[in-house]
């Protein structure tokens, strides 16, 4: 069955500090595909990266950067630099298809909230 | 943006009542899903939708009804609140494996 752990509950680091948000997955399918999404404090909920299971590069935009190893079953989510705007709650999520609908379904972690202090 | 608009953003109704969330959406994705936000356990899914009137459960879908009678709109029914249903409620939309884009919520109290 799928499911997606992310252990960190809840993290604190000062302003400029880095801080890396752990993702770890299970699923039985070859082909699926990882998400990273952010909770801000006003709520809603704002997509970040999707990567497929058949490309494992690291992948950075500004001062995010994305680890996946498949050997691990890991898509960790590295912030360089922290800021305090990056407070907010990060998930990590799984999608594969159905073997029996081809339908797609999504499992998130329980999500990790990081609070940056000034 | 996908333009997904919830309603009613707030309820408080008491137990035993039903009642009805709404989910619109302009962007014309196939799927639509629903999930509910509680503290500790992150996104759950209630129910999906996955075409006009073509729906599937998810991990939490006991005490949880939808329907889906076009492409712009999905609807959660509770057909008898309980207060185990608190909770903040998310529609979410996608194409296939394409990123969710999400409403902003509906938070629901039932005392």
């Amino acid at each position: 069955a799928q499911k997606v752990t992310q252990a960190q509950t809840e993290i604190s680091v000062v302003e400029k500090e880095d801080v890396t948000l752990d993702c770890v997955y299970e699923t039985r399918d070859t082909t699926y595909y990882l998400f990273w999404y952010k909770q801000p404090p006003s709520g809603e909920l704002v997509f970040l990266i999707r990567r497929n299971s058949f490309d494992e590069q690291n992948e950075i935009s500004g001062r995010y950067s994305w680890n996946f190893q498949k050997s691990t079953s890991s898509f960790n989510f590295t912030i360089t630099a922290s800021q305090v705007v990056d407070s907010a709650v990060y998930f990590c999520a799984l999608s594969e298809a159905s073997r029996t609908s081809g339908t797609y379904k999504y499992i998130f972690g329980t999500g990790t909230r990081l609070k940056v202090l000034a | 943006d996908a333009g997904i608009t919830q309603s009613p953003r707030h309820k408080v109704t008491e137990t035993g009542t039903p009642v009805t969330l709404r989910c619109h959406q302009t962007e014309n994705h196939r799927y639509m899903y629903w999930y509910r936000q509680d503290p500790g356990h992150g996104l759950r899914l209630i129910h999906y939708s996955y075409g006009v009137k073509d729906t599937d459960k998810g991990e939490v879908s006991d005490g949880y009804s939808v329907s889906r009678s076009k492409t712009e709109d999905f609807l959660l029914t509770l057909e008898s609140a309980t207060s185990s249903q608190t909770s903040v409620y998310f529609c979410a939309t996608s194409n296939s494996n394409q990123p969710q884009h999400f409403g902003d919520g509906t938070r629901l109290s039932i005392l």
